[in-house]
Order: structure tokens, then sequence, then C-alpha cells
């Protein structure tokens, strides 16, 4: 069974630019969502995104946008990088069973925004 | 909005203690799961638990869900230098689509 992957594994861009993360999702599991984990911090939900179509959002501004692939792979888009956007980024997979949100994460991409 | 707090923020002891560490809401949650982060990785899953009361343990940890599924701890037993990480509780409400997750314990044993 292949586990979450994630690319890169690091990154630094620099103020104003584009960025974009993948995310490939653990065999058998139809949903993934993203998490924003600043220094310090326990990880902060971005989106989620079940059969292609994002599945419920947290509190982050239209500049952060994904897409789900019909192979369940991810990606996480951000425009317009501000200094606060470093952080590391991380992929969860899950199967979706009734009261379980079971979620297996990938090993995250570092973002450093300068 | 749902929040979790975890405490104590950071624990340090020594190789053979005992330690508990909590997590706490005022919001109830369908499933919780303890995750174990290492610097730079992403979580581990640990347990997941969805049952008021339960208790599950996992070698040397155990796992206590409150009645109210407000509430968990993790417990663990004769803490040994491998069990040094990031602690993270994350909340779930069915269909609700995402996961809330606490700050975490940072645990340190020392040898």
């Amino acid at each position: 069974e292949t586990g979450v992957t994630q690319s890169p594994t690091h990154l630094i861009k620099t103020r104003g630019q584009q960025v974009t993360l993948r995310c490939s999702s653990q065999s058998g599991h139809n949903t993934v969502s993203w998490y924003q984990q600043a220094l310090g911090q326990g990880p902060q939900f971005i989106f989620q995104y079940y059969r292609e179509e994002e599945n419920g959002r947290g509190n982050f501004p239209p500049r952060f946008s994904g897409l789900q692939f019909p192979n369940y792979s991810s990606e996480l888009n951000v425009n317009a990088l501000e200094l606060d956007d470093s952080a590391l980024y991380l992929c969860a997979s899950s199967r979706r069973l009734a009261g379980y949100n079971e979620q297996f994460f990938g090993p995250g991409t570092r973002l450093t925004v300068l | 909005t749902q929040l979790l707090e975890q405490s104590p923020q950071f624990l340090s002891i020594q190789e053979g203690e005992n330690l508990t560490v909590y997590c706490n809401s005022s919001s109830v949650f369908s499933s919780l799961q303890w995750y174990r982060q290492e610097p730079g990785e992403g979580p581990v899953l640990l347990v997941t638990v969805v049952t008021g009361g339960e208790v599950k343990k996992l070698k040397r940890l155990t796992f206590q869900f409150g009645d109210a599924r407000k509430d968990s701890s993790l417990h663990i037993t004769a803490a040994q230098p491998g069990d040094t990480g990031l602690y993270l509780c994350a909340g779930a409400n069915t269909n609700a689509g995402k996961s809330t997750f606490g700050d975490g314990t940072t645990l340190t044993v020392k040898p």
C-alpha cells in the first residue's frame, strides 16, 4: 500500500509569486484535505476535496485554491504569496466512513516566502 | 468555532517516568484522533476514538475519550526517548469535511 506523497519537499518563493503544491493520496482513499502548519502551531484546515469537488473550506482567502483529479491526487495553488504564507503545507488523504475522519498525512512541503 | 486546547504545551521528563497529556474542548466531536509528529515531517496517526468513555491501548500508550466526547487524554507508561515528539489531537464531525487540531504537546524524554 502506497502512502501519501507530496512534492516538492522544500520551496522558496518571493512575495507576490504563485506556487503549486502536489499530493498523491494513499491507495484506496478518495478524499484529500490540505492543512497549513505554522511553526509552533497545530495544522489549520484549508479545504477538502471529495470526488473532484471542494467539500468544506477553512478560514483562508480565495487566493488559496485547489484541484482534485480523477485519480484522487490533488494540487494546492496559492497566488500573490505573502510573507505569512511561510509554513509547512500538509496533505492528508482519507476514505469516507460513517462517523470517521481518519486521515493519513504526507511528509509536507516546507514553503518559505521571502 | 470549535477549538481544542492541549495541555501542557511542553513536557520534559526522564526516561522511565509516566505522563498524561490532555485535549479539551467545549464542543462535541463524533471522533477524535491522536497524532505524533516529528520535526519537519507530517503527523502520524496513533489512534481514533469514537465512543464516549472509550479506552484504547497501544503498547505503552493509553488513550481515553471523555464520556461527553468533548475531551481526551493520552497516558504514556515508562516513557522512552523514542517517544519524544509533538503530540496532536484532532476532532472531527461526521461529514463536516475537516478536522480541528489543537496546538499540541511537545514531549521530550531524556535518557
